[in-house]
């Protein structure tokens, strides 16, 4: 089936960086974009930015531009994510989601906790 | 930067309907999709393209469209239905996706 799995949960440091993966399995990853969202306890969900699997082509949202870096290998059908400069309020679930042709998010990863701590 | 209002919870009976809106400046030229979240699971997706319903998803799950704002409509609300609900859409230049701050439907 389609789906979309991440990798576990992250304890780091302020100041650190964290690199979470989603491997994608039933479809053909390069055909739709992966977007990465993020959600604070308790919090709305906030959306990190794209990238096209099959140029590597990225797009940010302000708000990360210069600490968010968006990468995939294809051999291994997978995208990652990568987060820089950590501070406590990077503290929040990651999640990966696919971008269907209609523009929606069809399938989304189960999430990755990333807890900013010292 | 471009935002999507909702308001923060509606609450409902059982069998009653239940109207979630959506405001946005850029709803008039934009799709907007809605997502249902319950605790410690991802979001759904409930509906597409302003109201479009993906497959395996009730009818009584149905969105529409009038100007700045869309609503998402549950009929005969189901005590499954209770969770958080998005609304997501693009800026008007179509690069940045916005989330809604979310609805917290709670089924009385």
């Amino acid at each position: 089936q389609v789906q979309l799995v991440q990798s576990g949960a992250e304890v780091k440091k302020p100041g650190a960086s964290v690199k979470v993966s989603c491997k994608a399995s039933g479809y053909t990853f390069t055909s739709y974009d992966i977007n990465w969202v993020r959600q604070a306890t308790g919090q709305g969900l906030e959306w990190m930015g794209w990238m096209n699997p099959n140029s590597g082509n990225t797009g940010y949202a302000q708000k990360f531009q210069g600490r968010v870096t968006m990468t995939r290998n294809t051999s291994i059908s997978t995208a990652y994510m990568e987060l820089s400069s950590l501070r406590s309020e990077d503290t929040a679930v990651y999640y990966c989601a696919r971008k269907e042709f209609s523009g929606a998010f069809d399938i989304w990863g189960q999430g990755t906790m990333v807890t900013v701590s010292s | 930067s471009y935002e999507l209002t909702q308001p923060p919870s509606v609450s409902v009976s059982p069998g009653q309907t239940a109207r979630i809106t959506c405001s946005g400046d850029a709803l008039p030229k934009q799709y907007a999709y809605w997502y249902q979240q319950k605790p410690g699971q991802a979001p759904v997706l409930v509906i597409y393209k302003d109201s479009e319903r993906p497959s395996g998803i009730p009818e009584r799950f149905s969105g529409s469209s009038s100007g700045t704002t869309v609503t998402l409509t549950i009929s005969g609300v189901q005590a499954e239905d209770e969770a958080d609900y998005y609304c997501q859409s693009a800026d008007s230049s179509g690069t940045a996706w916005v989330f809604g701050g979310g609805t917290k439907l709670t089924v009385l």
